[in-house]
């Protein structure tokens, strides 16, 4: 089974701080991408990436940066937090394309 | 412009009745669809998927119809049970074969 391990479940911080969102997956999967959920509005790919190094901006990478500097870890960065980016962040990998995505269990951020 | 579409937020169904959840997709391009169910505080578990040369597919009591003249897919679960009840994602893979597009969601609500 694939896991897909995010480093917090919950977590709360203050507007103006950065914020870093760990992302680990334990299949050697050459993708990776971060998403938001928020309701009413499903799930909104912010950023992803086809392999070490490389990333794309998804549909809404307004206030976010990622990095991947190991195959493994995908880490999703906040710059300077906002209210607005209240909400449930999640991870997904995918083997290759053309394939399902398999889901961390989400990261409940606050942003006060 | 929304790609996928899922119209109806909500469902209720009786336990032991069949649920048909719906989904529209705008893209002709698409030829990868699949349906994630979402319980809350939890990241979407991978349900089913269909490829755009069949028109049906199924996996026990869930079975995923296609219909590309009409750029529609559903999701049938039958008998539904109190368990299903969760959230439903309909998505579409984009031609590049790598992210997914998702709808907005469909609530899934199982009477006993």
């Amino acid at each position: 089974d694939v896991k897909v391990t995010q480093s917090s479940r919950y977590l709360v911080k203050r507007t103006g701080e950065k914020v870093f969102l760990e992302c680990v997956q334990d299949m050697d999967h050459e993708n990776m991408f971060w998403y938001r959920q928020d309701p009413g509005l499903g799930l909104r790919l912010i950023y992803f990436s086809y392999d070490v190094k490389m990333k794309e901006k998804g549909d809404i990478p307004e206030g976010y940066s990622v990095s991947r500097e190991k195959k493994e870890r995908f880490s999703l960065i906040l710059e300077s937090a906002s209210t607005n980016q209240t909400s449930m962040y999640l991870c997904a990998t995918q083997n290759r394309g053309n394939q399902p995505q398999h889901f961390g269990d989400g990261t409940r951020l606050s942003i006060l | 412009d929304q790609q996928v579409k899922q119209n109806s937020p909500s469902l209720s169904v009786q336990e032991g009745r069949i649920s048909i959840l719906n989904c529209d997709y705008t893209n002709s391009m698409f030829d990868y669809f699949l349906w994630y169910k979402k319980y809350p505080a939890e990241g979407p578990t991978f349900l089913i998927s269909i490829s755009s040369i069949k028109d049906k597919n199924e996996d026990g009591r869930f079975t995923v119809f296609l219909n590309k003249s009409a750029k529609h897919l559903s999701l049938h679960i039958v008998p539904s049970q109190p368990g299903d009840s969760a959230v439903y994602f309909c998505a579409a893979i984009d031609q590049a074969g790598t992210a997914l597009i998702f709808g907005k969601g469909t609530t899934l609500s199982v009477s006993s």
